[in-house]
């Protein structure tokens, strides 16, 4: 069965400077994708980028972009030029047959 | 415009009773599913339907049930077998191998 394990409970970060939100996986399938959502204090979940374990490019949407490095099977989020917006929950997830495993999550803060 | 309707956004329960949460979607995916999250946690999964009239349980399918009678409608119902349904509920719909689409979410309470 597919892992996910996000190791940085809390993370702080200065408003325009960019940051690293860690996830790493395990799973024994070839094909999978990786996948990161935002979560603010409101509760929706919002979509912010995918990664198929088959790209030969890392992801990129906007200040968005995964870090995927397959060898050490980690997939991690960067944040470039941070936003007060940008405070919310952050979650890594793989999808195994359909479905989605989800990591712990990271909070993130951004200071004024 | 198209998206995931969950409602109600709080809902209270007694003890012994069920309850139902309801979630609807107008983006025409074939699958739908449920999870939960508790405080400061990930989530998990509960529910999954991937076409009409089937649906698989999850990690925690536990004291729920849900239907999958209408491609649109993945309803949840928190039965009184579920000793701790205090928790944030979230409902999903996705197309095969795309990103899944999220609710807004229902926060259930116990009276």
């Amino acid at each position: 069965a597919q892992k996910i394990t996000q190791t940085q409970p809390g993370m702080f970060v200065q408003e325009k400077e960019a940051v690293t939100l860690d996830c790493t996986y395990d799973t024994s399938d070839q094909s999978y994708g990786l996948f990161w959502y935002k979560q603010p204090s409101s509760g929706e979940m919002i979509f912010l980028i995918y990664q198929g374990s088959y790209d030969e490019q890392n992801a990129t949407e906007g200040r968005y972009s995964l870090n995927f490095q397959k060898a050490r099977k980690s997939a991690n989020l960067v944040i470039s030029a941070s936003q007060l917006g940008d405070s919310a929950m952050y979650f890594c997830a793989g999808n195994q047959g359909g479905k989605l495993i989800f990591g712990q999550g990271t909070e993130l803060s951004v200071k004024p | 415009d198209g998206g995931i309707t969950q409602s109600p956004k709080y809902l209270f329960r007694k003890e012994g009773q069920n309850v139902t949460l309801s979630c609807e979607q107008n983006l025409n995916h074939d699958a739908m599913y449920w999870y939960r999250q508790d405080p400061g946690q990930g989530l998990r999964l509960i529910y999954y339907s991937q076409i009409v009239n089937d649906f698989q349980k999850g990690d925690i399918a536990e004291g729920y049930s849900v239907s999958r009678e209408k491609k649109e409608s993945f309803p949840l119902t928190v039965t009184s077998a579920q000793k701790n349904p205090t928790a944030f509920y979230l409902c999903a719909s996705s197309i095969q191998g795309q990103p899944q689409h999220f609710g807004d979410g229902t926060r259930l309470s116990i009276l």
